[in-house]
């Protein structure tokens, strides 16, 4: 049964960068859309991008200059950077397999 | 960006109740719209994909229709268990997009 795991720093303070990993297991991350989708809290979800297994991205053009997804094959791992963050960036952030699999998400708090 | 304009926003409902929420797209989308439930602390699931089409699991309560632009979920005799907050997305076009969500909750 596959699943997938997010984790990284709980707490970020403004203008650093946020990091978060997906990590799979009992599957394999090839040939699979990797999205990354947040909900800041109390509100509707929003699509941040996806990388591809071969590394082709697609990031929401809200966020485009500030994000960076990879994909790290050996180790069943999609990465999410986030750049320059503000409180608004404040949310539950989740990844999921071609918008069907999705983790159980990661809250990640921009606060100083 | 397509716009997702979803209602109602709120939604009081009887177990045993049909229910019909409603997704409108700013542009043409084909297909390319799917349902996602939500529960209070928990990831979104999806229900239903190109429309119509369940998710393996998922009770045949649940149903979707529409094309174009304007899409429905509906639920029939609803159960306890499906008072949570539904979400459509469109992935026709970059940015995906999510409707505001509605709320479904026990009269």
């Amino acid at each position: 049964q596959v699943q997938l795991q997010e984790s990284g720093p709980g707490l970020v303070k403004p203008s650093e960068t946020l990091s978060l990993t997906c990590t799979v297991s009992g599957g394999s991350i090839s040939a699979y859309y990797w999205n990354w989708i947040r909900q800041p809290p109390g509100k509707g979800l929003e699509w941040i991008g996806y990388i591809y297994s071969t590394g082709k991205t697609y990031y929401n053009p809200s966020l485009k200059s500030r994000v960076i997804m990879s994909v790290d094959t050996s180790k069943d791992q999609v990465s999410l950077k986030l750049t320059s963050v503000t409180a608004a960036d404040t949310a539950v952030y989740y990844c999921a397999r071609e918008l069907q699999l999705w983790g159980q998400g990661t809250l990640v708090t921009v606060s100083s | 960006d397509i716009q997702m304009t979803q209602s109602p926003s709120s939604l009081s409902a009887s177990v045993g109740d049909r229910v019909t929420i409603t997704c409108r797209a700013s542009q043409d989308i084909i297909n390319d719209l799917g349902w996602f439930q939500q529960k209070p602390g928990k990831a979104p699931k999806r229900l239903i994909h190109a429309v119509s089409i369940l998710q393996d699991g998922v009770p045949s309560r649940f149903s979707g229709s529409g094309s174009g632009t304007e899409f429905t979920l509906t639920i029939n005799s609803l159960q306890p268990e499906d008072f949570a907050t539904y979400y459509c997305l469109q992935h026709r076009s970059y940015p995906y997009t999510f409707g505001q969500g509605t709320k479904l909750e026990i009269k």
